[in-house]
């Protein structure tokens, strides 16, 4: 009965490789999100997405990228890992304002 | 200067002790606020909701000053439990995006 639900919960990966993080949520949202938490904590907006829009964080390097099957699930493609990138990467969904959180993917590149 | 900012902590305090957070907030334009509480190693979870000048949800008090562009959480009769971070969140509805502050840490000790 998990409202947010992401896989794999840990990901370690060398440096170059191409990986993705899958999504899922079953809270009949319309909005889901993708946020990085970095070694200092601090949790930053990297997407948001509905079925109409997609609004990135002019911050996020091209290598990332959000796909959405249905409105149920966003996952998040990685392509040319770098060192930089290791953090817990936690999606989110919302209806409203509120958002719930999954319970995040903690990526280390080698 | 971060759009959202709180005193990192770490706060110590006994149990039974009442304990306040202080945020501000850059973005005049933010529209509603939240405090999350994250624990180690897991997701942020919303605690409250803060939409006009406060409210009160057992323990937990929110207060929001949008002249001051400040909002601060009360805790009351500090439980063990209590210990986390607690994330005091800005949302914009452009987007719908969330903005995180990076969190202030609470140590409760017996």
């Amino acid at each position: 009965d998990t409202a947010v639900s992401q896989t794999p919960k840990y990901l370690v990966t060398q440096m170059g490789n191409d990986k993705s993080i899958k999504c899922e949520q079953n809270l009949g949202h319309d909005t889901m999100y993708w946020y990085k938490q970095d070694s200092k904590k601090f949790l930053k907006i990297m997407f948001s997405y509905n079925n109409k829009e997609l609004i990135i964080n002019e911050t996020v390097p091209n290598r990332f990228s959000p796909k959405s099957p249905d409105k149920a699930h966003l996952n998040l493609h990685i392509n040319s890992l770098e060192l930089g990138d290791s953090a817990v990467y936690f999606c989110a969904s919302s209806r409203g304002p509120e958002q719930f959180f999954g319970p995040g993917t903690r990526l280390t590149v080698l | 200067r971060k759009e959202v900012e709180q005193d990192p902590g770490p706060f110590n305090v006994p149990e039974g002790a009442t304990v306040a957070f202080n945020c501000t907030y850059s973005n005049s334009a933010s529209q509603s606020f939240f405090w999350y509480r994250q624990d180690c190693r897991k997701e942020p979870k919303l605690l409250m909701s803060v939409y006009s000048s406060g409210n009160e949800d057992g323990r937990f008090t929110a207060q929001l000053n949008r002249a001051s562009q400040y909002i601060s959480l009360l805790i009351r009769d500090s439980k063990l439990s209590d210990s986390a971070t607690y994330l005091c969140v800005a949302h914009n509805n452009a987007g719908n995006m969330l903005t995180f502050g990076g969190g202030t840490r609470l140590m409760v000790k017996p």
